[in-house]
């Protein structure tokens, strides 16, 4: 089955530590994003990226970062420096750039501080 | 800059027409979309109309575009508690070398049975 997967469901980060969450997907998609979620703010960008080895920052970039090394994966660490990572991050992908830019998400991740 | 907004609830009885609404602000947006989001999952991609065009008709849904009110409504005929989800209007812009979506708020749909 094609689809975006998302891992782990549920992560919880300790104080100062780094967490690192999982996305690929099998779609061949050339780009792909990471948004956050929190209640009653809908979905903010954190990052994206258009082509392998090259990504953009979104909105709220600040305390996260990317990589992508292989068009297939897309992972995001948040950082020490987030302070307030608690929220639902989710993942997506979309073919090709252009105006009709559909864009397929993941289930999410739902990230917690201990 | 570009906003999306969207009213935060809207609860109607089964068997009932729910209207959600969506204003936005960026008259180049090229494409408007209407995802559907159920509890602890990530969004769905319900439908979507192009710019040049005031209605679109996908079985229960109808989606009405007004371009200059910049006004996006979302109807769903004959509401049933499976559609009790969260429900989010985005709008595609072109933004030099790429393009973004942005998502409104979203609308919460209580459906009663």
């Amino acid at each position: 089955d094609g689809g975006i997967t998302q891992s782990p469901k549920y992560l919880f980060r300790k104080e100062g530590q780094n967490v690192t969450l999982s996305c690929e997907q099998n779609l061949n998609h050339d780009a792909m994003y990471w948004y956050r979620q929190d209640p009653g703010q809908g979905l903010r960008l954190i990052y994206y990226s258009q082509i392998v080895n090259d990504f953009q920052k979104g909105d709220i970039a600040e305390g996260y970062s990317v990589s992508r090394e292989k068009k297939e994966s897309f992972p995001l660490t948040v950082t020490s420096a987030q302070k307030n990572p608690t929220a639902f991050y989710l993942c997506a992908s979309s073919p090709a750039r252009g105006p009709k830019n559909i864009q397929y998400f993941g289930a999410g991740t739902r990230l917690s501080v201990l | 800059g570009e906003d999306v907004e969207q009213s935060l609830f809207l609860s109607v009885r089964e068997g009932d027409s729910s209207v959600i609404n969506c204003t936005y602000t960026d008259s180049s947006s090229t494409y408007l979309y209407w995802y559907k989001q159920e509890p602890g999952a990530g969004l769905q991609l319900l439908t979507y109309i192009f710019s040049n065009m005031d209605m679109k008709q996908d079985q229960r849904l109808t989606v009405l575009l007004n371009k200059k009110d910049k006004h996006l409504s979302l109807r769903i005929a004959d509401t049933q508690t499976g559609d009790s989800a969260i429900y989010f209007c985005a709008e595609s812009t072109l933004g030099g070398a790429t393009n973004k979506l942005i998502f409104g708020t979203g609308t919460l749909l209580a459906v009663q049975p």
